[in-house]
């Protein structure tokens, strides 16, 4: 299995446009998770889906912020209108229904400038 | 609030000898416990996990302690070796937070030759 597949790996890009990020998730894995990671606030869950289904989007920072899972193997995160504050390296993972399996991405360093 | 504390940010240990990462944590609801290892763009990878009923688990190298009077765990690396050099994280869960994974700020460790 080629694992969490995220893309792109960098993105920069200017205040204002519109950010998409990508995940593919393992095959059979019934869990997807969005993270932010920043150096003060560490691992921040986002938002996570259950068999497609957004089940808490607590961690959304504000609305321009979303998140859709339109089918099993594909997610996107969406920033619209990016600001420099979303700079950060966002972590797709993956789990099926046992924590041991949970498998991040390589992540996607955003640079909003 | 930080219900999961990793109170050392960085840590250097000589190569061969032990590395001790510490975690501490506030919910006594918590009941699993995971320490994942990141190297520099990448993203976290699973090391090894412990639930509540246990006080410790090994796996080769790597030894997790659980003491849950002082809602205290800690990661040991024996011997450690330079490819250990990584951020570790430490990650509790529930079954009542529908398993999420609340993170630790990880610990740096550095190993040196």
């Amino acid at each position: 299995d080629a694992g969490v597949i995220q893309s792109p790996r960098h993105e920069v890009t200017e205040m204002g446009q519109e950010v998409t990020l990508r995940c593919k998730p393992i095959s059979g894995h019934d869990y997807l998770f969005w993270y932010r990671q920043t150096m003060m606030r560490g691992l921040e869950l986002l938002i996570y889906f259950n068999n497609n289904v957004p089940i808490d989007d607590s961690g959304m920072p504000e609305d321009r912020f979303s998140a859709k899972m339109p089918n099993a193997s594909f997610s996107t995160l969406k920033i619209q209108p990016s600001e420099p504050r979303d700079s950060a390296v966002y972590f797709c993972a993956s789990r099926p229904g046992t924590l041991m399996g949970y498998t991040f991405g390589s992540g996607t360093r955003l640079t909003v400038v | 609030d930080q219900q999961v504390k990793q109170n050392s940010p960085s840590l250097s240990v000589q190569e061969g000898r032990i590395s001790i990462l510490n975690c501490d944590y506030t919910n006594s609801m918590f009941d699993y416990f995971l320490w994942y290892k990141k190297y520099p763009a990448e993203g976290p990878t699973f090391l090894i996990s412990i639930s509540s009923i246990k006080d410790k688990n090994e796996d080769g190298r790597f030894t997790v302690f659980l003491n849950k009077s002082a809602k205290h765990l800690s990661l040991h690396i024996v011997p450690s070796q330079p490819g250990d050099s990584a951020v570790y994280f430490c990650a509790a869960s529930f079954a009542g937070n529908n398993r999420k994974l609340i993170w630790g700020l990880g610990t740096s460790l550095a190993v040196n030759p």
